[in-house]
């Protein structure tokens, strides 16, 4: 499969847990995004990752949200002391360039806090 | 900050005519533009890409761009159910800011 993985697909988790959300993106890529999904609502974008650089942060939430994409592996997206209002979808995409090229989506992971 | 304005819809065509769908963006510095294809409880799949004025064609798609006017649109042509879904303008300068897509409905 040539295209962006991603788990798990979902996700269920108590509120206060950590969720970790995992990303491969395609063969090729080395540009890295990540999205979210609130139900009803838009696609937001949280932050884009080059190996072992993050490169725009602007969308994190200033707390409890991270990202890395380290050298070796996928990127991950960490949730900690998850809360209701987190309950979405993340989306990972990745491109072969910068912001400026196209982005393929991979299928998403469901989070959902109980 | 950035917008991209859609209108939410549903736009609604029968099978076999032309679905236009419409794109607004506020910043004048945006250079890329994308069409993403969402069926529900599913991923965005990349339709169509654009990066300078006019016309660019693929298939039954066809993306228009013109940047004096800040638009862009997706004219689907031959339209099929299987068309229903909701598609999202995406446009990027520094990140890639999406709107909140148009729900096309294809009735057979």
């Amino acid at each position: 499969n040539a295209g962006v993985m991603q788990n798990p697909r979902h996700l269920v988790r108590r509120r206060g847990q950590e969720a970790r959300l995992r990303c491969s993106p395609m063969k090729g890529h080395s540009h890295v995004y990540w999205y979210r999904q609130l139900p009803e609502e838009g696609l937001k974008f949280m932050v884009y990752l080059q190996k072992e650089n993050i490169i725009d942060e602007s969308g994190m939430p200033k707390e409890r949200f991270s990202a890395e994409f380290p050298k070796e592996g996928p990127s991950i997206l960490r949730i900690q002391q998850v809360v209701r209002g987190d309950s979405a979808a993340y989306f990972c995409a990745s491109s072969p360039g910068g912001v400026g090229y196209e982005q393929y989506f991979g299928p998403g992971t469901r989070l959902t806090v109980t | 900050q950035k917008e991209v304005e859609q209108n939410s819809g549903p736009l609604s065509v029968p099978e076999g005519a032309i679905a236009s769908l419409n794109c607004t963006y506020s910043d004048r510095g945006s250079q890329s533009f994308f069409w993403y294809r969402q069926y529900s409880g599913k991923s965005p799949e990349l339709i169509m890409f654009i990066y300078s004025n006019g016309d660019k064609e693929d298939g039954r798609f066809t993306a228009q761009l013109n940047k004096a006017s800040q638009y862009v649109s997706l004219l689907i042509r031959d339209s099929q159910p299987s068309d229903s879904a909701t598609y999202l303008c995406a446009v990027t300068d520094s990140t890639l800011t999406f709107g909140k897509g148009t729900m096309l409905l294809v009735s057979p």
